[in-house]
């Protein structure tokens, strides 16, 4: 079964600081990795997507990576903004499941001014 | 990205009443839907797949019963939560994929607060 893993639980930073959050998960069978966000009492708004055949996609500040052999991606955000707190989410395929999904523990980020 | 609406975005009901969930797909058609259920500073659990034109497919441990789900077109799914007991009060959310793309992104919808008193 799948596990998914996400350190930290919670991070404080400052505004400015460039920061990465860590997700691992046991099975390395997965054919793609998703990043989302999550604000309190809100839906999952999705923000990157890195195919198992890619090693990392950019979108504006978010870097994410992955290393399928090891099982693990990072996200890395630089600049890190007052608007960027919430928690993130990285969730993998579950095997043979379709889009069907399963969720990191979640990583609750505030970035103070 | 593609746009899943879900609504009501938050609910109240009396226990032993029946809560209806929609989850729509606004500007793509999605042949399976998915249920996830969130509790309190827990992670997302999938809770059933949503199939069109066919039965849902449940996780272990969830009632098929209690947790009725209907898709009948490719752009909307429903979860009826039935007879509601105020340990069903979580977030519930609903995530799709474009059927069109193979390994594509899932999108979620805004998720529904159920408070079930």
């Amino acid at each position: 079964k799948q596990e998914v893993t996400q350190i930290p639980a919670a991070l404080s930073v400052p505004e400015g600081e460039n920061l990465v959050l860590n997700c691992s998960f046991t099975d390395s069978a997965i054919y793609n990795l998703q990043w989302f966000r999550q604000d309190p009492g809100k839906g999952l708004t999705s923000l990157l997507l890195i195919q198992s055949s890619q090693r990392e996609q950019t979108s504006g500040r978010l870097n994410a990576s992955l290393d399928k052999s090891s099982g693990r991606s990072t996200l890395y955000i630089a600049a890190s903004q007052p608007g960027d707190s919430a928690t993130y989410l990285c969730a993998v395929p579950i095997t043979g499941g379709g889009n069907k999904l399963t969720f990191g523990t979640g990583t609750q980020l505030k970035v103070e001014l | 990205g593609a746009v899943v609406s879900q609504h009501p975005s938050w609910v109240i009901c009396k226990s032993g009443t029946s809560v209806k969930i929609e989850c729509r797909s606004l500007d793509f058609q999605a042949t399976t839907m998915f249920w996830y259920r969130q509790f309190p500073k827990q992670s997302l659990m999938l809770m059933a797949t949503s199939n069109e034109g066919s039965k849902a497919t449940y996780e272990q441990g969830v009632e098929k019963d209690k947790f009725l789900i209907n898709h009948a077109s490719l752009t909307l799914s429903t979860l009826t939560v039935t007879s509601a007991h105020p340990e069903d009060s979580s977030f519930y959310i609903c995530s799709a994929s474009d059927s069109r793309q193979g390994a594509a992104a899932a999108f979620f919808g805004q998720g529904t607060r159920l408070t079930v008193v």
